[in-house]
């Protein structure tokens, strides 16, 4: 089994800021890593595809960069409405496997 | 508008068998791959299985660790995917959610518990 590992845990940045979500496979997915935002109540929403695809109608200053083992979601001009947690899942190989989640807080 | 609808969860006793239904629209329930996926409270996602699209051959796939008690199956008339669970232990209390890359459902709440 592939395990996902993000960081950090937790992070609290201030609005317009910038921050950065790292995912560490323990075995190559290639670039079959997804990112997803989760709000409290709410299911979980795509923003980046493919490790690098941006997904039809996300804000641009979500990007994600990496491939084989290690993956970066980048927020960018961070918004009050980012705050969430954010997790990583890759398809690469059964069983399928999700990260652990970075929970992002706006001060 | 893809929709995906989770249905059934309940409190059940431990040992007892119970259903979850995920009922979709806006999409063609055959044609692709669904998986089912849960979150126990204060947990972390885990991947339940998936049963692929027609053209694959609707094959199931489970996580070695509920293979045998769960099982994924589907009904292309009525588009509708079911979890079928049994024996249910205190740790499969979870919210239960059906997915079909990138759309998720809401997500049913199972409860085992005496």
């Amino acid at each position: 089994e592939i395990v996902l590992t993000q960081s950090p845990d937790f992070q609290s940045v201030t609005p317009k800021g910038k921050v950065t979500i790292t995912c560490r496979a323990s075995q190559t997915v290639g670039t079959s890593l997804h990112w997803f935002q989760q709000k409290p109540d709410r299911s979980p929403k795509l923003l980046v595809k493919y490790a690098s695809q941006s997904f039809s109608g996300v804000p641009s200053r979500f990007s994600g960069s990496g491939s084989e083992t290690d993956f970066t979601l980048t927020i960018d001009s961070l918004e009050a409405e980012d705050a969430a947690t954010y997790f990583c899942h890759q398809t690469s190989s059964l069983p399928y496997t999700f990260g652990q989640g970075t929970k992002l807080e706006i001060k | 508008e893809v929709q995906l609808v989770e249905s059934g969860g309940n409190l059940v006793e431990p040992g007892r068998s119970l259903r979850l239904s995920c009922t979709v629209s806006g999409f063609t329930l055959s044609d692709y791959t669904l998986s089912w996926v849960r979150q126990a409270p204060g947990k972390g996602l885990e991947w339940i299985g998936f049963i692929r699209n027609r053209a694959f051959g609707g094959t199931t796939e489970y996580a070695a660790s509920l293979k045998g008690r769960f099982v994924i199956s589907r009904d292309d008339s009525k588009n509708i995917a079911y979890l079928q669970m049994k024996s249910l232990k205190i740790e499969d209390t979870a919210l239960y959610s059906c997915t079909r890359f990138p759309d998720w459902g809401q997500g049913t709440l199972v409860t085992v518990s005496s």
